[in-house]
């Protein structure tokens, strides 16, 4: 599709277990973003890609969350001995990279619920 | 201080009648706003971008910016049921990221 694509869209897990979060940009879109949104709050901003970089990872909660994009395009956000607090839609967006381009296309999120 | 303050609300506004949203943010180095709409369950998708200051129009919508105020607002003219939704403030900072505020939840009172 043309879009944003996250997946899964719902993912239930146990405590202390680790989650792969995916999302697939835009073609050509080369920056990438990772929020959190926990239930009736806003975007809690994660980690942003330019290209295959990295310039800003201060979001992460922990040192049990990391992400890596590859080939300038898909992204993975991981989740290690996964927390009750870390229940919340994980939503992935791009742009164009262009400077101050604060138009981002988001996807419809991945819900991780730990139980 | 957080780096983008926004009213939570709820906002309610009668149909027909203008909704005034309001924003703060910290960092004096973004050059750049924008105003996402949010439906409940569904993802931000944007609806208006503004870089200069003063006044920018588009439609029923109308952002207004005052950099040395450190200040952004959204109005909505005669605003629709269908507008009902959270919108969230989001300045383009100067680390080159977008940082939203929590958003302000608007209902529109038919």
């Amino acid at each position: 599709g043309a879009g944003v694509s996250q997946s899964p869209s719902n993912k239930v897990t146990e405590k202390g277990k680790d989650v792969e979060l995916r999302c697939d940009p835009i073609s050509g879109h080369t920056a990438l973003y990772w929020y959190r949104q926990s239930l009736g709050q806003g975007l809690e901003f994660l980690i942003y890609f330019q290209g295959n970089s990295a310039p800003d990872k201060s979001g992460l909660p922990s040192d049990r969350f990391s992400a890596e994009r590859t080939g300038g395009s898909v992204s993975t956000l991981t989740i290690q001995r996964t927390q009750q607090e870390d229940s919340a839609v994980y939503l992935c967006a791009s742009s164009s990279g262009l400077p101050n381009t604060g138009e981002l296309f988001f996807g419809e999120g991945s819900r991780l619920t730990v139980l | 201080q957080k780096e983008v303050e926004q009213n939570s609300g709820p906002l309610s506004v009668p149909e027909g009648a203008i909704a005034s949203l309001n924003c703060t943010y910290s960092d004096r180095g973004s050059q750049s706003f924008f105003w996402y709409r949010q439906y409940s369950g569904k993802s931000p998708e944007l609806i208006m971008s503004i870089y200069s200051n003063g006044d920018k129009e588009d439609g029923r919508f109308t952002a207004q910016l005052n950099k040395a105020s450190q200040y952004v607002s959204l109005l909505i003219r005669d605003s629709q049921p269908s507008d009902s939704a959270t919108y969230l403030c989001a300045p383009f900072g100067g680390a080159q990221k977008l940082v939203f505020g929590q958003g302000t939840r608007l209902t529109i009172n038919p």
